[in-house]
């Protein structure tokens, strides 16, 4: 089946280092990605999103990078820092709105001291 | 302030006894969506709906039923509630992807259920 995934369950950083977290997808046919941090205790919340005809989107702190050939997401943190310890989920849109999300497993990022 | 509210926070509830977990936008958002997290599983699909009275099955729809009777209001039932339902859920709400617009779901803060 179609799925959205990540590579690795968790991820631990010095702070002010570069964080990566990568997902893959396995449906090619999708046109829109998203980025969600959810820290504990709180529901995700929006970081960065993506379509299909980009290969690279920057915010604040934040670049999403996707490579369309081998299907793969990735997350750049850059210089991060205390706050940003959460899980990450990458969200991949089938179509549509709300009802189109369909997750990943979720990163857990740790920011050492 | 644009948010999703969901209630209860928190529920202990006894196996077959009915419950319904409300969920409310103001932001005025087509699209809404219901979804359990669980440890290793991320987040799934319970229930959608793309408007007032069309809603749909998501990935995991067994033994849960939603109306979407309002725009703004779209609660998740319990009819008959077992341990497995034990879970953290999680409502959200959009404006629909289109080619020229992009969304972003809002969630709420989730409710933690627990049947026991």
């Amino acid at each position: 089946g179609e799925s959205v995934g990540l590579h690795l369950p968790t991820l631990s950083v010095q702070e002010g280092d570069n964080s990566i977290i990568n997902c893959a997808y396995s449906n090619s046919a999708s046109d829109y990605f998203i980025w969600y941090k959810q820290e504990s205790g709180k529901g995700p919340q929006f970081i960065i999103d993506i379509r299909s005809n980009m290969d690279k989107r920057q915010g604040q702190r934040v670049t999403v990078l996707l490579n369309k050939t081998v299907k793969h997401l990735s997350l750049q943190i850059a210089a991060t820092q205390p706050g940003d310890s959460a899980v990450y989920f990458c969200a991949e849109n089938r179509g549509g709105g709300a009802d189109g999300l369909t997750f990943g497993k979720g990163t857990h990022l740790i920011i050492q001291p | 302030e644009a948010q999703v509210t969901q209630n209860p926070r928190y529920l202990i509830t006894v196996t077959g006894k009915k419950l319904t977990v409300t969920c409310s936008q103001n932001m005025n958002h087509e699209y809404m969506s219901w979804y359990r997290q669980d440890p290793g599983l991320g987040l799934r699909q319970i229930y959608y709906s793309m408007n007032v009275e069309v809603t749909d099955k998501g990935d995991v729809p067994e033994g849960y039923k939603v109306s979407r009777k309002e725009k703004r209001n779209f609660p998740l039932i319990l009819e008959s509630p077992s341990p497995n339902q034990t879970s953290l859920y999680f409502c959200a709400s959009s404006t629909r992807v289109t080619a020229d617009m992009n969304t972003e779901a809002f969630f709420g803060q989730g409710t933690r259920l627990t049947v026991v």
